[in-house]
């Protein structure tokens, strides 16, 4: 069936270092994509979106890139400070019910 | 979020129990959706309601019920628990006409 799904478990990253965390979608009628942030003990929180009649989108120290050739989407963390260590997941939508597709989440880990 | 409150935020019940897990958005929202997460399994759809007389399963309704008593508020109903049920339960809430949801703080619950 349909899924979303992440490359890698856990992310460990310098601090001051860019982060890329990576996830790929099977579901090519998608056409809107969301990447979540979840710190421990708390709710998902909103970080970016994406449509699918765009490639890139950029937000205060984070980038989305979507590639619907090779159905993949990532997020891009620019200068990974502390705060930035959580559970990261990426979500997709057909748009036929405005449900989201939830993938397993990543951990980001920021070594000082 | 505050926006969005759940109570009880932890909740130890025994096999058999009936429980209700409660949902209140003060965002004015149509959309109010439940999700649940297990580690290394992500956010799964339980319910979800486009408006108080719209009612929906979502990919694991099963052992689970739904009330939206008003605009505001969702609750989540497990008519007599068992211990997999144990997992944490979000709450989140979406604007008509958008897709970004916003998350409660979750409820852990304990079913043994």
């Amino acid at each position: 069936g349909e899924s979303v799904g992440l490359h890698l478990p856990t992310l460990s990253v310098q601090e001051g270092d860019n982060s890329i965390i990576n996830c790929a979608y099977s579901n090519s009628a998608s056409d809107y994509f969301i990447w979540y942030k979840q710190e421990s003990g708390k709710g998902p929180q909103f970080i970016i979106d994406i449509r699918s009649n765009m490639d890139k989108r950029q937000g205060q120290r984070v980038t989305v890139l979507l590639n619907k050739t090779v159905k993949h989407l990532s997020l891009q963390i620019a200068a990974t400070q502390p705060g930035d260590s959580a559970v990261y997941f990426c979500a997709e939508d057909t748009g036929a019910n405005s449900k989201l597709t939830f993938g397993k989440g990543i951990t980001l880990s920021v070594r000082p | 979020d505050a926006d969005v409150t759940q109570t009880p935020r932890n909740r130890i019940t025994k096999t058999g129990k009936r429980i209700m897990l409660e949902c209140s958005q003060t965002k004015g929202h149509d959309r109010m959706y439940w999700y649940r997460q297990d580690p290394g399994l992500g956010l799964r759809l339980i319910y979800y309601s486009f408006d108080v007389k719209d009612i929906n399963k979502g990919e694991i309704s099963d052992g689970y019920s739904v009330s939206r008593q008003a605009q505001a508020k969702f609750s989540l109903s497990l008519e007599s628990a068992i211990p997999n049920q144990t997992a944490l339960y979000f709450c989140a809430t979406s604007g008509q006409g958008t897709r970004e949801q916003y998350f409660g703080p979750g409820t852990r619950l304990t079913v043994t």
